[in-house]
């Protein structure tokens, strides 16, 4: 089986712009949490989705946003980067939240 | 605040000695997960330990949990290199969220 596979990697972007950071989780899975990682803040929940519905959302500004498709694969997007948005996005899927969770890789995000 | 807080936050070991640490919570939970993070990477599922389990075990790893004082602790025995990573605990406790204490650096020494 696939393991959960984030796009991209590595991301560099400038104060004001805004980023599509893209999740695809195993095959069969229907919950996908998103978190944000920070050596300051550590591991903070962004949002989780469940068959395309947002269940839960972390204490983070309306900048940050996400949808889930049919497939189950899952965005966020954060409009209106702040130097502070510097961080690892990492993305996770399970059969449902409390179960389990496979990480993906995470995307680095660098906003200069 | 985080649910789950981790002590110690990091601990240096010789390898082949034992390693615990623990994590504590502040609300009622259904169950208690710990994971692995090796260096700027995902993060890695060991074990899950429900709320009506007391211990459990998989491999070289040991999780107790006393839910009377919510918390739980993890046991690395015979540590090799390759545990030297960072160690979270995550918890239930409020509806369809995951929450994760600030981790506990582990450092195998040769």
């Amino acid at each position: 089986k696939a393991g959960v596979t984030q796009t991209p990697r590595y991301l560099i972007k400038t104060r004001g712009q805004q980023v599509t950071l893209s999740c695809s989780p195993i095959s069969g899975h229907r919950s996908v949490s998103w978190y944000q990682q920070t050596p300051g803040q550590g591991l903070q929940f962004l949002f989780e989705y469940f068959s395309e519905t947002q269940r839960n959302k972390g204490n983070f500004p309306g900048r940050f946003s996400g949808r889930q498709f049919s497939n189950s694969r899952s965005e966020m997007n954060v409009s209106t980067l702040e130097l502070g948005d510097s961080a690892l996005y990492l993305c996770a899927s399970s059969l449902e939240l409390t179960y389990e969770q496979y990480f993906g890789p995470g995307t680095r995000l660098t906003v200069t | 605040s985080q649910q789950g807080e981790e002590d110690p936050q990091a601990l240096s070991i010789q390898e082949g000695e034992n390693a615990t640490m623990n994590c504590s919570y502040k609300t009622s939970i259904n169950n208690l997960q710990w994971y692995r993070q090796n260096s700027g990477r995902g993060l890695v599922h060991l074990i899950l330990i429900r709320s009506n389990e007391r211990e459990k075990h998989s491999g070289r790893l040991r999780v107790t949990l006393d839910t009377s004082k919510k918390s739980s602790s993890l046991l690395i025995t015979a540590s090799r290199a390759a545990d030297t990573a960072s160690y979270f605990c995550a918890t239930d406790a409020e509806d369809y969220k995951l929450s994760f204490g600030a981790g506990t650096t582990v450092t195998v020494r040769a």
